[in-house]
């Protein structure tokens, strides 16, 4: 049971990049979230799923994309990488809202 | 707009000793407040869950407690140990919504020393 994965764990881009993080579960969870870290502020929400087919914009949604067509998969693009976006971006899947189980994290820097 | 503060944001205490971290949050409105563990590198996993209704709940050496109306809830750990060297976090969620949308605060960062 590998619970919740993310890959990949690192990852550099050049500002103007795209690339595509997924978020993969195994837990036939209904919720899926991606927040991102950054010093002193906290996790923040960008997107999130309640389900197959389904999402909807989280706090920071802006230069994120999400898509979430297999219920174990969601995937977080961006399109077109800004240095604003270095962080470190954290998946969730949950059964019941309170229950949000966190993948280990990609650790994104954008030059 | 909810706003979730930790104070402090770092704290240093020999093995043994307890201690209470703290967190505030600016909207009572709230269904739960949750408190997490962080490890450096890896991601999040929950420690404690209060519900709104409750003023408290323990689990091993943590308890956890909520005032809703004053905004705030304590983590308190008993004889500390190196293996609690960690970030904790408290989260709370909003009393409308379905999707759990939690707001996080700042963060601990605790050191245990030997």
């Amino acid at each position: 049971n590998a619970g919740v994965t993310q890959t990949p764990k690192f990852r550099v881009l050049k500002t103007g990049q795209s690339m595509t993080l997924l978020c993969a579960q195994d837990m036939n969870h209904e919720y899926m979230y991606w927040y991102r870290q950054d010093p002193g502020m906290g996790l923040r929400l960008i997107h999130y799923s309640v389900g197959e087919g389904t999402t909807a914009k989280g706090e920071v949604p802006d230069g994120y994309n999400v898509s979430r067509l297999k219920k174990q998969n969601f995937l977080l693009g961006l399109e077109s990488a800004a240095p604003s976006q270095t962080s470190v971006y954290f998946c969730a899947s949950a059964n019941t809202p309170d229950t949000q189980y966190f993948g280990p994290g990609t650790r994104l820097t954008v030059l | 707009k909810q706003e979730v503060t930790q104070i402090p944001a770092a704290l240093s205490v020999p093995e043994g000793e307890n201690l209470v971290l703290n967190c505030s949050f600016t909207d009572s409105a709230i269904y739960n407040l949750q408190w997490f563990r962080q490890d450096p590198g890896k991601g999040l996993t929950s420690l404690l869950l209060i519900q709104s209704s409750q003023r408290e709940q323990t689990s091993g050496r943590l308890n956890a407690s909520l005032d809703k109306s004053s905004g705030r809830s304590t983590l308190y750990i008993a004889a500390s140990q190196p293996g609690d060297s960690a970030t904790y976090l408290c989260a709370v969620r909003p009393d409308t919504g379905t999707a759990s949308k939690l707001t996080f605060g700042t963060g601990t960062r605790l050191q245990v020393t030997l």
